[in-house]
């Protein structure tokens, strides 16, 4: 069974500070995608990471991926209020399989 | 709108009760996977469908079933309802093959009473 941790689960920082969510498999996967969802909301996709060493770039988010390591990280840029929400890392171990999923990291910005 | 419709969004029911949720996957996608969010187990796989056919089982009660319709919708049967299974329910759809997106609905939320 594969198994995926997050980390930190609670994240609480400040507006305009950097920081990064951690994510780690238990065993080899295929692709790694990250989600985000607000409060009572659905899952929104952020990226998805289909190689060792990829990263993608969004905004103020940035995700990246080792394989070989089987970690996958979120980095946060200069935080705003609007990025508060949940996110998920899901490894999956290929096209046609179910998401696995993390329990999610809650963050919050404050002012 | 993200092309995956679930319903009903809302359902509230009593304990011992059965109930039927729906998704229709967006078009062109083959697959339907279903989800479970509660506080405490986070989001868990339940089953999955492709072209009609169970591909996979995650965590799925015996009081749980689905299935997969020809023109691909798909339904959740949850019966002898209890308490811990208030949560949300989620579907979610992809096309399968080479094609790697997943699209999730807005989810059912069930309250059992």
């Amino acid at each position: 069974e594969l198994k995926v941790e997050q980390n930190p689960l609670f994240l609480s920082m400040q507006e305009g500070k950097n920081y990064t969510i951690y994510c780690n498999y238990s065993t080899t996967s295929d692709r790694l995608y990250w989600y985000r969802q607000d409060p009572g909301k659905s899952l929104e996709s952020l990226f998805v990471l289909l190689s060792n060493g990829a990263v993608k770039q969004e905004g103020r988010l940035m995700a990246s991926l080792d394989t070989k390591a089987r970690l996958s990280t979120l980095h946060i840029t200069a935080a705003v209020h609007d990025l508060s929400a949940t996110y998920f890392c899901a490894p999956s171990r290929g096209s046609g399989y179910a998401l696995n999923f993390g329990k999610g990291t809650s963050l919050l910005v404050t002012p | 709108d993200s092309g995956v419709t679930q319903t009903p969004k809302h359902l509230i029911t009593a304990t011992g009760q059965r109930v039927t949720l729906r998704c229709s996957p967006r078009s062109g996608d083959l697959s339907v996977y279903w989800y479970q969010q509660s506080l405490d187990q986070g989001l868990q796989f339940l089953i999955q469908y492709y072209n009609g056919e169970e591909r996979a089982k995650g965590n799925i009660l015996e009081r749980f079933s689905a299935q997969q319709f020809p023109d691909l919708h798909s339904e959740l049967n949850l019966s002898s309802l209890e308490l811990g299974d208030s949560a949300l329910y989620f579907c979610a759809s992809s096309v399968g093959g080479l094609n790697y997106g997943y699209t999730f609905g807005s989810g059912t939320r069930l309250t059992v009473v």
